[in-house]
């Protein structure tokens, strides 16, 4: 019930694309729900995060949605750019019970020119 | 990863011998966790720590692995006696009080086993 399933593993993506990132989680007592980046030889870094009483957050060109029945939520980067080439990670934790986090396997984005 | 500072960033050890590996909070942030990341995996969550005072340590091993941070100085992972299967990239992120998002990290120490 700690899981935190994403999808998919590896994505290649056109420069100017958009590219998606889906995660779904088990535990219901998750209420927070960031997004990492992770670049070669360095630690994850924060991209975005949700909270559950809202279903979208945008900040420039990376936007989270969430759906909270299902149980998923989703990182979309609008106009891809080569930069955007990471690693990048969904995550869940209950804030309020120490907030360990839980993270997804990971999907390595490729941005190509 | 501006503040979280973690050393050695690259760590090697034979088989059997200790390792020792440091993090040193955000200022002003008292709360630190440890995650471990194998290849090509994503981060798992070991302990977290307080001043003195260790929060959760659901995700260690019960053997070989402890972790401390005392009232002065660096965080400190300890790993005794290592084994092949130990080589990972270990990462420490920092909050500044109980509960509060988000988290951040440093840039890691990758530990290889000879």
């Amino acid at each position: 019930q700690q899981q935190v399933k994403q999808s998919p593993q590896s994505l290649i993506v056109q420069k100017g694309g958009i590219s998606i990132i889906n995660c779904a989680y088990e535990n219901t007592a998750f209420d927070y729900f960031p997004w990492y980046q992770q670049f070669p030889g360095k630690g994850p870094a924060l991209l975005i995060a949700i909270r559950p009483d809202v279903s979208e957050k945008k900040e420039g060109r990376f936007t989270i949605s969430f759906n909270k029945s299902a149980k998923q939520f989703s990182l979309h980067i609008m106009d891809s750019q080569p930069g955007d080439s990471a690693t990048y990670f969904c995550a869940a934790t209950e804030e309020t019970s120490g907030s360990r986090l839980t993270f997804g396997e990971g999907t390595q984005l490729t941005v190509n020119p | 990863n501006a503040g979280v500072m973690q050393n050695p960033r690259h760590l090697v050890r034979r088989r059997g011998q200790e390792a020792r590996l440091r993090c040193s909070p955000m200022k002003g942030h008292s709360h630190v966790y440890w995650y471990r990341q194998l290849p090509e995996e994503g981060l798992k969550f070991m302990v977290y720590l307080q001043k003195e005072n260790i929060i959760d340590e659901s995700g260690m091993p019960k053997e070989r692995f402890s972790a401390e941070f005392p009232k002065e100085g660096p965080s400190i992972l300890r790993i005794q006696q290592v084994v092949r299967g130990d080589s990972a990239a270990y990462f420490c992120a920092s909050s500044p009080v109980l509960g509060v998002q988000p988290q951040h990290f440093g840039d890691g120490t990758r530990l290889s086993i000879l």
